[in-house]
């Protein structure tokens, strides 16, 4: 077995801030994803990477940097809030892509006031 | 566009009926599809999965049905109680591990089961 973390829980930030979410797994495994859940929409992808080092972009890239700094660790960055934003970020990761079940963090939930 | 398309938003049912959840997808590449459960407050977790070379895949009260010729599959759960009330993700993509090929998650629907 293994687990996810996501730190903060929760992040408020101001407009034009830039924040930084942080994801932890220890199931060793090589792919690391971030989504954006938004009421209605389903899981979007942001992110993904297959390796250390490596970066791939989603489907909702723009306004997002990513980093992953060793397998264990991928990091989202959303470079400027928007104001009234509200979502909840979420990390996974997986063996590999295709179909791998993917593991999911508890989640960051994101207010921007 | 959207790719994968759960055609039900929110689903309501009586304790101890049967229920279906659809997903429909365009891209006929896809062979491999699967259920996530989410509770709130709580992460998706992998309910049910089938490859495509198959039609249907049953777990307990749980059965994936896939008709690849028309790019849909659904999930039927039978016997349905309240603590099946949830979000059900639907996800489809290439099964091989290689290149680019992530899953594409469907919009939810959210379910709820009346006692």
């Amino acid at each position: 077995g293994g687990i996810i973390t996501q730190t903060p829980k929760f992040l408020i930030g101001q407009e034009g801030q830039k924040l930084t979410l942080k994801c932890q797994q220890n199931f060793n495994h090589d792919t690391m994803y971030w989504y954006r859940q938004d009421s209605g929409k389903g899981l979007r992808l942001i992110y993904y990477s297959i390796t250390e080092n490596d970066l791939q972009k989603g489907d909702l890239s723009e306004g997002y940097d990513a980093s992953r700094e060793k397998k264990s660790s991928f990091s989202l960055t959303v470079t400027s809030a928007q104001k009234n934003e509200m979502a909840v970020f979420l990390c996974a990761s997986s063996i590999g892509l295709g179909g791998q079940e993917q593991y999911f963090g508890p989640g960051t939930r994101l207010t921007v006031l | 566009g959207q790719q994968v398309k759960q055609s039900s938003p929110s689903l309501t049912v009586q304790e101890g009926g049967i229920l279906i959840l659809n997903c429909d997808y365009e891209n006929d590449m896809f062979d491999y599809f699967a259920w996530y459960k989410k509770y709130p407050d709580n992460s998706p977790t992998l309910l049910i999965s089938v490859r495509s070379n198959v039609d249907k895949r049953e777990d307990g009260r749980f059965t994936v049905f896939l008709n690849k010729s028309g790019k849909h599959f659904s999930l039927h759960i039978t016997a349905s109680q309240p603590e099946d009330t949830a979000v059900y993700l639907c996800a489809a993509g290439p099964m091989a591990t290689g290149g680019n090929n992530k899953l594409t998650f469907g919009q939810g629907t959210v379910l709820s089961v009346i006692p």
